[in-house]
Parts: structure tokens; C-alpha cells; sequence
């Protein structure tokens, strides 16, 4: 079983909304992301996570807000987001970082009004 | 930095084959990956190659690298409708961290 999973599939949230994105895993994977993804664009890192400690902050500003509460599940906070924070977020895993297989899941559209 | 640089598009009739090309800057690069991203959905991890070796195959798809051109490859055999899709080609980065991605290639198969 390689399936990364995601919830929800769309979300739509105003400006002074807080929402969370969730990632799950069952794969044993001690690495986990998350990507942002622009239409007719290629993914974007925003942050890394290995064994359950973030690892990489792309520089993403404070209004997203990532967590770990264990090895299979990772979180997106949002928080006063912008309409141009409108995108696919996409959560990826992989045994460790530094290579080998990475599996994404299908991604939560994220609409900001 | 690191750099991933694909063709845009490539349109291909049902029953050829397809050739998506990428290049990639880092010579460090162990692992070279293909994924497929339809519509609305997230990316499938297709295939990847270590770098120790030249080609890769598995049932219709074949990926050949040239280490020394730092050149990238995947072939579609018997390409089908269902193999329309962005096709992303991705590299790890020098700290081996994360993936970088090309730009993607959409592949449009007409019937």
C-alpha cells in the first residue's frame, strides 16, 4: 500500500477564517511534506518533516503553521490567509529524507475569498 | 542552484510512442524521478532511476538517463488516451532534502 491520504478535497475559507489541512500515512514513512501547487505550475516545498520534527521551513509565512502530532499524521494550520494563498496543497512521504520513493497524496484545493 | 528544464508540450496520436526529455544542472543527483499528475488530482510517482544506471524499464514505460549529457529521458510505448497528463520530471537537491521539479510537459494523446 503506497496511498497517502488527505482531507478534505476543497476547501473554501475567507480571510479571518482559521481551517486545518490533514495528511495521513501507514506506510512507515518517517519523512513527511508539504507542497504548494499553482495552477499550470510545478510543486513548491514549504516544509519537511522528519521524525515527527520539522526539518525545512521554506520560508512559508506565519499564517501556515505545520504539525506533527505523530509519525503517520501531519497538519496544516491556516490562519488570515490571502486570496493569492489559493492553490493545491499536496502532501508527499518517504522512508527518510535524501531520496528514495516519495508518494504524494491527492491534495486539498484551497480557495480563500 | 539546482535546475529542471522540460518541454512544454508534446501531442502524440494513440498508438505511438512518446518521448518526454528533461535536463537536469546537479551532477550530484543519485536518484532521477517521473510522475504523472491528471487533472485535478496529485501526483503518481511513475518510475525513477539511480544514477548508476542507463536505462530503466517497466511494462510500457523506459527511462534512460545519460549521466554525462545530464539528460533525461521517459518513453511511453503504445501511448493511450489515458496517458494524458502533466509529466513532471523531478531531481533531488544538493542537500538532498527535498525534490525539484521541472516545469512539466503536458502530453496530449488524440485518437
Amino acid at each position: 500500500d503506497t496511498e497517502v491520504t488527505q482531507t478534505p478535497k476543497h476547501l473554501v475559507m475567507g480571510m479571518t477564517n482559521k481551517k486545518s489541512l490533514k495528511c495521513e500515512q501507514h506506510m512507515g514513512h518517517r519523512a513527511m511534506y508539504w507542497y504548494k501547487q499553482k495552477a499550470k505550475k510545478p510543486p513548491e516545498l514549504m516544509f519537511v518533516y522528519s521524525y515527527e520534527k520539522l526539518s525545512i521551513n521554506e520560508s512559508v509565512p506565519s499564517r501556515f503553521s505545520p504539525e506533527c502530532p505523530n509519525s503517520s499524521l501531519l497538519n496544516l494550520h491556516l490562519h488570515a490567509l490571502q486570496p493569492e494563498d489559493s492553490a493545491l496543497y499536496l502532501c508527499a512521504s518517504s522512508q527518510e529524507t535524501g531520496g528514495g520513493e516519495q508518494y504524494f497524496g491527492p491534495g486539498t484545493r484551497l480557495t480563500v475569498t | 542552484g539546482e535546475d529542471v528544464e522540460q518541454s512544454l508540450f508534446l501531442s502524440v496520436r494513440e498508438g505511438d510512442s512518446s518521448v518526454i526529455n528533461c535536463t537536469y544542472t546537479d551532477s550530484s543527483s543519485t536518484y532521477l524521478y517521473w510522475y504523472k499528475q491528471e487533472p485535478g488530482a496529485g501526483l503518481q510517482l511513475l518510475t525513477y532511476i539511480f544514477s548508476n544506471m542507463d536505462m530503466k524499464q517497466d511494462q510500457r514505460l523506459t527511462v534512460l538517463l545519460n549521466k554525462k549529457d545530464k539528460h533525461l529521458s521517459l518513453r511511453i510505448a503504445d501511448t493511450q488516451t489515458g496517458d494524458s497528463a502533466i509529466y513532471f520530471c523531478a531531481d533531488f537537491n544538493q542537500a538532498g532534502t527535498a525534490l525539484i521539479f521541472g516545469k512539466g510537459t503536458t502530453l496530449s494523446v488524440s485518437s
